[in-house]
């Protein structure tokens, strides 16, 4: 039972254009939506993360979109650069004694081409 | 500030053999997490310390895997005896109450790749 559905699984972008990468969860106990990057050979890194009462979160060139009614959370990536390609993890997280167990979506291999 | 280190960074080993990995989280942070990714899949919770003491490990596969954690510094993870299915990434990651998303803001290592053949 995945309780992070993520799509798509691999998404190919021009320099300049606009990635998005969505994903929807089930336990509406999640409170803490966290997106990761991650790059071969290293470790996730954290890059942006919203919690559910608020409906947009933007840093730099990336913004969350989250709608809670329907509990789905976006990653939009303005301008993508040859850089940014990577692999991009959505997560979920409960608070209370279980606060920072992550769950996560599949992951989606961002590709953008120059 | 050094991050999460974890060793060896590759591990062949043939099924039925022991294998143990290490993690060195940031120092000072209490939290310290193991997940594992099996290949395409989902990246999967393992198990939670909090300094020396597990706070949770629901994510446990079997009693074939043990962790352990010293003194509330380094981690390790034991697999005995190893099966095929354990193949996969392991990563540790840690974090600071302290910090300003407290435990959620977790620094992750470059992982573990286990291939039991």
């Amino acid at each position: 039972q995945q309780q992070v559905k993520q799509s798509p699984q691999s998404l190919i972008v021009q320099k300049g254009g606009i990635s998005i990468i969505n994903c929807a969860y089930e336990n509406t106990a999640f409170d803490y939506f966290p997106w990761y990057q991650q790059f071969p050979g290293k470790g996730p890194a954290l890059l942006i993360a919203i919690r559910p009462d608020v409906s947009e979160k933007k840093e730099g060139r990336f913004t969350i979109s989250f709608n809670k009614s329907a509990k789905q959370f976006s990653l939009h990536i303005m301008d993508s650069q040859p850089g940014d390609s990577a692999t991009y993890f959505c997560a979920a997280s409960i608070g209370g004694t279980s606060y920072g167990k992550l769950t996560f979506g599949q992951g989606t291999i961002l590709t953008v081409h120059p | 500030e050094a991050g999460v280190t974890q060793f060896p960074s590759h591990s062949v080993i043939e099924k039925g053999q022991t294998v143990t990995l290490r993690c060195d989280p940031i120092s000072g942070h209490d939290n310290l997490y193991w997940y594992r990714r099996v290949m395409g899949k989902e990246i999967k919770f393992l198990l939670h310390f909090v300094k020396e003491s597990k706070q949770d490990e629901s994510g446990m596969p079997n009693n074939r895997f043990l962790a352990e954690r010293t003194g509330g510094t380094y981690s390790t993870l034991k697999v005995q005896p190893a099966e095929l299915e354990d193949s996969g990434v392991y990563f540790c990651a840690s974090s600071h109450f302290d910090s300003p998303l407290g435990a959620y803001e977790q620094y992750f290592g470059p992982g573990t790749r286990l291939t039991v053949t």
